[in-house]
């Protein structure tokens, strides 16, 4: 069965630190890639997404993930992290031939200030 | 575009009741999905529908969860009788479905608390 692991449960980071949370898929077919991000009280957004073509993927507010085929992963990535960021971020696969979207248990993201 | 549309956004009730959530997707959306997010297991697809036809239901933990969907524009997920393990945060998106590469959207979500 498809499945999704997202390494850390949660991080705690400063304010300006660099960011990277780790993704991993079982699938060995063609994907399709997300990563969603729900603040606090909010409920779930796109942060971005990956389909084809380039496997660098900019998305909102700076973050960008990377796919790299050979490794089954989807990392997410920002250079500096800000307070706003406090979040918890979902990792996302669906199967290119399948409307179904199989999530991680997400990582809870903490900044200080 | 309002968005997703979820009521009630909190629902307190006693084991054995039944509960009613409520969705309504986005206006011209295809696909709609009900989701069950619990600390311990994250982020659960129940069910989902193409065209108000329900495709895969693999995801309802028990007969005691039934989903509807009579129309384009409204989708029901009931729970009933409803027990204390079902407390959880229910989510609805909605998928146009022009191409399996489009995103899904997600409403608000309904807080369950099952006492």
């Amino acid at each position: 069965a498809q499945s999704v692991s997202q390494h850390n449960h949660h991080v705690i980071l400063s304010e300006a630190a660099s960011l990277e949370l780790g993704c991993n898929y079982s699938y060995g077919g063609t994907v399709n890639l997300f990563w969603y991000v729900q603040y606090p009280g909010q409920h779930l957004q796109l942060l971005l997404k990956y389909f084809s073509g380039d496997p660098l993927v900019k998305g909102i507010k700076g973050f960008e993930a990377e796919f790299i085929k050979s490794k089954f992963s989807f990392n997410l990535r920002k250079p500096s992290v800000q307070w706003s960021d406090t979040a918890e971020y979902f990792c996302a696969v669906s199967p290119n031939r399948d409307d179904k979207i199989i999530f991680g248990k997400g990582t809870r993201l903490h900044i200080l200030p | 575009d309002a968005g997703v549309i979820q009521s009630p956004r909190h629902e307190v009730t006693e084991m054995g009741q039944e509960v009613t959530l409520r969705c309504k997707p986005i206006s011209g959306h295809n696909s709609l999905f009900w989701y069950r997010q619990t600390m311990m297991r994250g982020l659960e697809l129940l069910i989902y529908f193409n065209n108000n036809v329900p495709i895969d239901d693999s995801g309802m933990p028990e007969d005691r969860f039934s989903a509807k969907m009579p129309n384009a524009s409204f989708s029901t997920l009931k729970i009933q009788p409803s027990e204390p393990r079902d407390s959880a945060v229910y989510f609805c998106a909605s998928r146009p479905q022009r191409s399996l590469q489009e995103t899904q959207y997600f409403g608000p979500g309904t807080r369950l608390l099952v006492l």
